[in-house]
């Protein structure tokens, strides 16, 4: 079975430039998440899908982030203008409908603002 | 109160030792609870997940889980070096929102 993909891995970008990041979750996967993980610091959800539509973007900076999820299987998400403080590893991760399945990771992109 | 919260360490343990890590949360509906294993600059990969109160054994590790409590441990015997790594405690509630703690660090002195 294949695992969840991203890409790029790295992305080096300057302060007030944009950045777009993809994810192919696991076939059959409904569920999606994108992940800030910040250098010491634990993953911090900006965003889940169920299929197309969106669960949770509470913590989802939306004057700068937006993600969207086309026919509910590939996502990207975009940030646009890049601050410094965006300097993380981006994490997407996918898990089956039910409340016991987990969530699995692909390798994430590492993105540095300068 | 965050909610998920662990201690951030660094947790040191000679080898061969019990390493014991913990993890309180605060959403009494969490449904299941997932220990997640994260080397540096790698993704986060599961090691553990538990639902039911009470223990669950796996190889070296066992997942302890306390609903009323609302607390988490896990448990690594016999730790080797290769176990040394940030290991992330987290917590599926509603509408399968997995939430993370902060990721105690472990390090298993040889």
């Amino acid at each position: 079975e294949a695992g969840v993909a991203q890409s790029p891995r790295y992305k080096i970008i300057e302060k007030r430039q944009s950045v777009a990041f993809w994810c192919n979750p696991i076939s059959g996967h409904a569920t999606l998440y994108w992940y800030q993980q910040i250098l010491g610091q634990g993953p911090k959800l900006l965003i889940q899908f169920q299929n197309n539509g969106v669960v949770d973007d509470s913590q989802l900076p939306k004057d700068r982030f937006s993600a969207e999820r086309l026919k509910g299987v590939d996502s990207t998400l975009k940030i646009q203008p890049a601050k410094l403080e965006d300097s993380a590893v981006y994490l997407c991760a996918s898990s089956s409908a039910g409340g016991v399945s987990e969530a699995f990771f692909g390798q994430g992109t590492r993105l540095t603002v300068v | 109160q965050k909610e998920v919260e662990q201690n951030s360490g660094p947790l040191s343990v000679p080898e061969g030792a019990i390493a014991s890590l913990n993890c309180t949360y605060s959403d009494r509906g969490s449904q299941s609870f997932f220990w997640y294993r994260q080397y540096s600059g790698k993704s986060p990969e599961l090691i553990m997940s538990i639902y039911s109160n009470g223990d669950k054994e796996d190889g070296r590790f066992t997942a302890q889980l306390n609903k009323a409590s609302q607390y988490v441990s896990l448990l690594i015997r016999d730790s080797q070096p290769s176990d040394s790594a940030t290991y992330l405690c987290a917590v599926k509630g509603g509408y399968q929102k997995v939430t993370f703690g902060i990721g105690t660090k472990l390090q298993v002195i040889p």
